[in-house]
């Protein structure tokens, strides 16, 4: 069965540098979330989209920014990045024919230096 | 107040035992889904069972069964026959109310480590 999508698996930026991180849901799957795990700790939420439209906002640094596409995919933009930005984020997707489970993909490590 | 607990920051089993991890939660929506999820040392993360506040019964996936005891508000996950395989970091989480695109809040997480 397809998963979630994420690119890239693994990025490296420069400290002050942007960068875009992209997720494809579970094909029908109409909610996207985004994740930030810190190392060392529990998944934090950052933003959720449904039917392309921001339905609920976490701990998300006004660096950040993200939308979801027409197809559902959706883009996760981060600017002047900082070191405390390393971490591994996550993508989920959901889907109310499927209930209420949340399906993560494998998530985009990210190392500012 | 935490949403989620883990008290058990590390646990060891041998292998083909069982072994239970422990998860409490606090909310005041009568509505909300208890997930537990495995992230190996690979880091994705694995949806591995669900129990919503109304199922009338423990929630089972092979191997994976969820204790859920309401009225005490936990949702403990027990693996049974355990393997090499399941050495883990194990995370519990919540999804309050029904609305749509409600997000989940997780635990610290529970390690896990199988050994012969």
């Amino acid at each position: 069965a397809a998963g979630v999508i994420q690119s890239p698996r693994h990025l490296i930026k420069e400290k002050r540098e942007t960068a875009t991180l992209k997720c494809y849901p579970i094909p029908r799957h109409d909610t996207v979330y985004w994740y930030q795990q810190g190392p060392g700790q529990d998944p934090q939420f950052l933003i959720s989209f449904y039917e392309k439209m921001q339905s609920d906002k976490g701990s998300i640094p006004d660096r950040f920014s993200a939308q979801q596409f027409s197809d559902y995919h959706s883009e996760l933009n981060m600017s002047s990045l900082e070191l405390g930005d390393s971490a591994l984020y996550f993508c989920a997707s959901s889907s109310g024919t499927e209930g209420e489970k949340l399906f993560f993909g494998s998530g985009t490590q990210l190392s500012v230096l | 107040a935490q949403k989620i607990t883990q008290t058990q920051p590390g646990m060891f089993v041998q292998e083909k035992e069982a072994v239970t991890l422990d998860c409490t939660y606090d909310t005041s929506d009568p509505s909300y889904g208890l997930f537990w999820y495995k992230q190996p040392s690979s880091g994705e993360m694995i949806f591995l069972i669900y129990q919503g506040s109304y199922d009338q019964q423990n929630a089972t996936e092979g191997r994976y069964s969820l204790n859920f005891q309401k009225a005490r508000k936990s949702a403990n996950l027990v693996i049974s026959a355990s393997q090499l395989g399941d050495s883990a970091m194990y995370f519990c989480a919540m999804r309050e109310g029904t609305g749509t695109a409600s997000k989940l809040t997780f635990g610290t997480g529970t390690r896990l480590q199988v050994t012969l």
